[in-house]
């Protein structure tokens, strides 16, 4: 079982939808959450960094963490075009892990 | 700007030839790390380093190689001993010397072998 599991997709939705992608991890002892967004043939690039359980909004970003669970989430509001790309996962504890990463398209 | 370059952005090589990877940043960023992607997998560590003359292998350090030798510069060198060498390689950098850091990546370099 890997330690970091997000679905590969790939998600299709409509502009102005709400995404919600997700990973599970199975090691408890991460405590950094950190969501990146890769545009095809780029180097990933950090939307959000997370701390413990919670959530944490910047603008149509939401990132969500539940520790209890072992699951975390972002969420997209009103999403746009120009936010189809691939979405990482990472977290933390002593070493850093990578989800697989989730393509996103947003059809105008 | 600030930032991490890459360079090539795209690399050919025929099998059993090395090659070296180049990684710069002026972000006065001590620890660097790289990684390869593959489709359908995560980034996997190969090499990361905190301090200058100093690096640690990761979790796929066989058939790679780096150096260290000043804070701005940390080039990966792809042997003929990977047996897969074909693959999307990105350089990352942190603030800080742990590696809870925050990561900034470059731009990456496409390497295929054939």
């Amino acid at each position: 079982q890997k330690e970091v599991e997000q679905d590969p997709g790939p998600l299709s939705v409509p502009e102005g939808a709400i995404v919600s992608l997700n990973c599970t991890y199975s090691n408890s002892a991460f405590q950094y959450f950190m969501w990146y967004r890769q545009y095809s043939r780029k180097g990933p690039e950090l939307l959000m960094y997370t701390y413990s359980s919670g959530n944490k909004e910047d603008g149509r970003f939401t990132a969500q963490v539940d520790k209890s669970s072992k699951y975390i989430s972002l969420f997209i509001r009103d999403s746009q075009p120009s936010d189809s790309a691939t979405y990482l996962c990472a977290m933390s504890a002593n070493d850093m892990r990578f989800g697989a990463g989730t393509r996103l398209t947003v059809k105008p | 700007d600030g930032g991490i370059t890459q360079s090539p952005k795209y690399l050919f090589r025929k099998e059993g030839q090395n090659v070296t990877l180049s990684c710069e940043q002026n972000l006065n960023h001590d620890a660097m790390y790289w990684y390869r992607q593959d489709p359908g997998q995560g980034l996997r560590l190969i090499y990361y380093s905190q301090i200058v003359n100093d690096f640690q292998k990761g979790d796929i350090a066989e058939g790679y190689s780096v150096s260290r030798e000043k804070k701005e510069s940390f080039p990966l060198t792809v042997t003929s001993a990977q047996k897969n060498p074909t693959a999307f390689y990105l350089c990352a950098s942190s603030t800080g010397t742990g590696r809870l850091d925050e990561q900034y990546f470059g731009p990456g370099t496409r390497l295929t072998v054939t």
